[in-house]
């Protein structure tokens, strides 16, 4: 069964810090998510990462892939209050495998 | 373009009645996922429909059924509710085969069940 963890649990980092998300999981996986979501609201897709050494970034997000060591990164460079809410990553064990099985999200808090 | 839609946006039920939720597809996609979101938690797959079938499952009961509809819409029906129901309910949408593509949610139908 494919297990996906992620830390820290929660985060309160100031603004114009820089920060990592980590999420590990168990198995063999082809595709890797990211998502946000704000209080009350539904999942923002931001990042898909394909392929081992994939990296991807937008804005002051930037998220890498190494499926050989069965990890993605979220790094967060230089934050600022709106980057405030649950980050989650997600994993799908094969192309064509629609199960994602999500993170336990890391809730990130930026204080001014 | 409309996204993802899903109908209603709250609802309030008692233990042992059954509830329809309903979600239309962005446009052009062709498979439709639903997932539960307990709080606090994360998003977790319950099933995914394409053509007009259940093509994969995930650890949930039997109480928990769906449907896909020709026009890609569908519906996630679940009987006997449970207090353990009340979650955040999601539907996601995407084209089948298009893997390097963002997988697109709804903004979810929240159930209370009292």
């Amino acid at each position: 069964e494919l297990k996906v963890e992620q830390n820290p649990l929660f985060l309160s980092m100031q603004e114009g810090k820089n920060y990592t998300i980590y999420c590990n999981y168990s198995t063999t996986s082809d595709r890797l998510y990211w998502y946000r979501q704000d209080p009350g609201k539904s999942l923002e897709s931001l990042f898909v990462l394909l392929s081992n050494g994939a990296v991807k970034q937008e804005g002051r997000l930037m998220a890498s892939l190494d499926t050989k060591a069965r990890l993605s990164t979220l790094h967060i460079t230089a934050a600022v209050h709106d980057l405030s809410a649950t980050y989650f990553c997600a994993v799908a064990p094969r192309f064509g495998n629609e199960k994602l099985t999500f993170g336990t999200g890391t809730r990130l808090t930026i204080i001014p | 373009d409309a996204g993802v839609t899903q109908s209603p946006t709250h609802l309030i039920k008692t233990r042992g009645q059954q509830v329809t939720l309903r979600c239309s597809p962005k446009s052009g996609h062709d498979t439709v996922s639903w997932y539960q979101q307990a709080l606090g938690q994360g998003p977790q797959f319950i099933f995914q429909y394409y053509e007009e079938e259940e093509r994969q499952r995930g650890n949930f009961p039997d109480r928990f059924s769906g449907h896909q509809f020709p026009n890609y819409s569908s519906e996630l029906n679940v009987n006997a509710l449970l207090l353990g129901d009340s979650a955040l309910y999601l539907c996601a949408s995407r084209v089948l085969g298009r893997d390097d593509e963002k997988l697109f949610f709804g903004s979810g139908t929240q159930l209370s069940v009292l």
